[in-house]
């Protein structure tokens, strides 16, 4: 299996704040890395796919980046709304994998 | 604007079949430019992919569900099914379906709104 890991687990950020969120494969997954933001109760939501591209309707200050092992996603000018837990997914492997979670709390 | 929605017994007894079955609106499960997929995840804690299937009946499933897990495909009422069989209180989770694009890269770009399924005695 390819294990996901994600760092932090939970971060405290202010609105208008800039945080970033790395995700780290146990092995080279090239550029197949995915992020989701899920609200409490609600399904996950596709933000980004492909590590880099943005998901139709996303708002911009969504970002990620990285290939290989390691990749970020990154929220600009936080939003109330953007408070969620995210997660990375890996889809190199026949064996689909997700991060444990970052939990993105209000400061 | 595809809608995917989940549907079957919230609550099953251990050693029984949990059967959950996705249907899908404003898209076709015979469209060859997607796997249609299962996700759960317990309360509280993280994502889990349990497999997809394609319109031809082709699946791909986790192993650590070992064979307890089967997905099965109804173009004829635009629907995909899942079974998973002899539950334990750990299979206790909500139940997503989801739309997952093909192509260079795979992603699940429209799921269902999600359906908890207990299993207790």
């Amino acid at each position: 299996d390819i294990q996901m890991t994600q760092s932090p687990s939970s971060l405290s950020a202010s609105v208008g704040d800039r945080v970033t969120i790395t995700c780290r494969a146990s092995q080279s997954i090239s550029s197949y890395l995915n992020w989701y933001q899920q609200k409490p109760g609600k399904a996950p939501k596709l933000l980004i796919y492909t590590a880099s591209s943005l998901q139709g309707g996303v708002p911009s200050r969504f970002s990620g980046s990285g290939s290989g092992t390691d990749f970020t996603l990154t929220i600009s000018n936080l939003q109330p709304e953007d408070f969620a837990t995210y997660y990375c997914q890996q889809t190199y492997s026949s064996l689909i994998t997700f991060g444990q979670g970052t939990r993105l709390d209000i400061k | 604007q595809v809608q995917l929605q989940e549907s079957g017994p919230g609550l099953v007894k251990p050693s029984e079949t949990l059967s959950l079955t996705c249907t899908v609106s404003g898209g076709s499960v015979s469209s060859g430019s997607y796997y249609w997929s299962w996700i759960r995840q317990p309360p509280g804690k993280g994502l889990e992919w349990i497999g997809y299937i394609y319109y031809s009946g082709s699946t791909n499933n986790n192993p650590s569900l070992k064979s307890r897990v089967t997905i099965s495909v109804d173009t004829s009422k635009n629907q995909f099914s899942l079974k998973l069989n002899s539950v334990t209180a750990a299979d206790t989770a909500v139940y997503y379906c989801a739309r997952v694009q093909v192509g260079a890269t795979y992603h699940f770009h429209s799921w269902g709104p999600g359906t908890l399924v207990t299993v207790s005695s």
